[in-house]
């Protein structure tokens, strides 16, 4: 059972556009949301977060929007950039117990 | 966040032994989980490392295969016992409760290849 799900393994983005990474999950008492960065050979980075009592959170170039009714919620990048190439994951937490549940991951190639 | 280091970075191991990981942090903190993350799939959960107590394990995941201790706030090791080929992963520890919200920050990640 697949909890958080991100249905593009790819993306290819132009540098200078935006790139727009999504995440449903069905789980509706996940209370918080994150986006990790993972370059080769490293750990997953954190880069931004949200709450479920929030819509939007906005921190540089990178924006999360959260749709609750739609279960869903997307990672902005504006404007995309060579160094945004990586893999992305979305997690989400079950309250207290800050257990994350983690999407496949969406590969982001930001094209020169 | 905090600076966390893993050893070793990759090993490659025989099936039936056993490899134990270990997790620093350069600050204390009260959290540390150990996640797994299999060829081409998503990173899950295998325990919460509670200090001075029996680590929490996960669905799926029992002691006797991956035995963890937390011996203080800055440490754990993770063993994988009697490997096999199944076990080849690469294995995270994280840690969080740092700024008092969800966030967790992760190692660098431990290669494991059983051959």
């Amino acid at each position: 059972d697949q909890q958080v799900k991100q249905n593009s393994p790819s993306l290819s983005v132009q540098e200078g556009r935006i790139s727009i990474l999504n995440c449903d999950y069905t789980n509706s008492m996940f209370d918080y949301f994150l986006w990790y960065k993972k370059y080769p050979a490293e750990g997953p980075t954190f880069l931004i977060s949200i709450s479920s009592i929030k819509d939007k959170n906005e921190d540089g170039r990178f924006t999360v929007f959260l749709n609750k009714s739609a279960k869903h919620l997307s990672l902005h990048i504006v404007p995309s950039q060579p160094g945004d190439s990586a893999v992305y994951f979305c997690a989400a937490s079950l309250g207290g117990a800050q257990k994350l549940v983690f999407g496949q991951g969406t590969r982001l190639t930001i094209n020169p | 966040s905090a600076v966390i280091s893993q050893k070793p970075s990759r090993d490659i191991c025989q099936r039936g032994t056993s490899l134990t990981i270990q997790c620093q942090v350069d600050s204390q903190v009260t959290m540390m989980f150990w996640y797994r993350q299999q060829p081409g799939q998503s990173l899950t959960l295998i325990a919460t490392a509670n200090q001075g107590s029996e680590a929490t394990y996960e669905s799926g995941f029992v002691i006797d295969k991956f035995p963890i201790s937390r011996p203080n706030l800055t440490f754990s090791t993770l063993t994988v016992s009697n490997m096999s080929p199944e076990d080849s992963s690469i294995y995270l520890c994280s840690v969080g409760g740092l700024t008092g919200s969800y966030e967790q920050y992760f190692g660098p990640g431990t290669r494991l290849t059983v051959t």
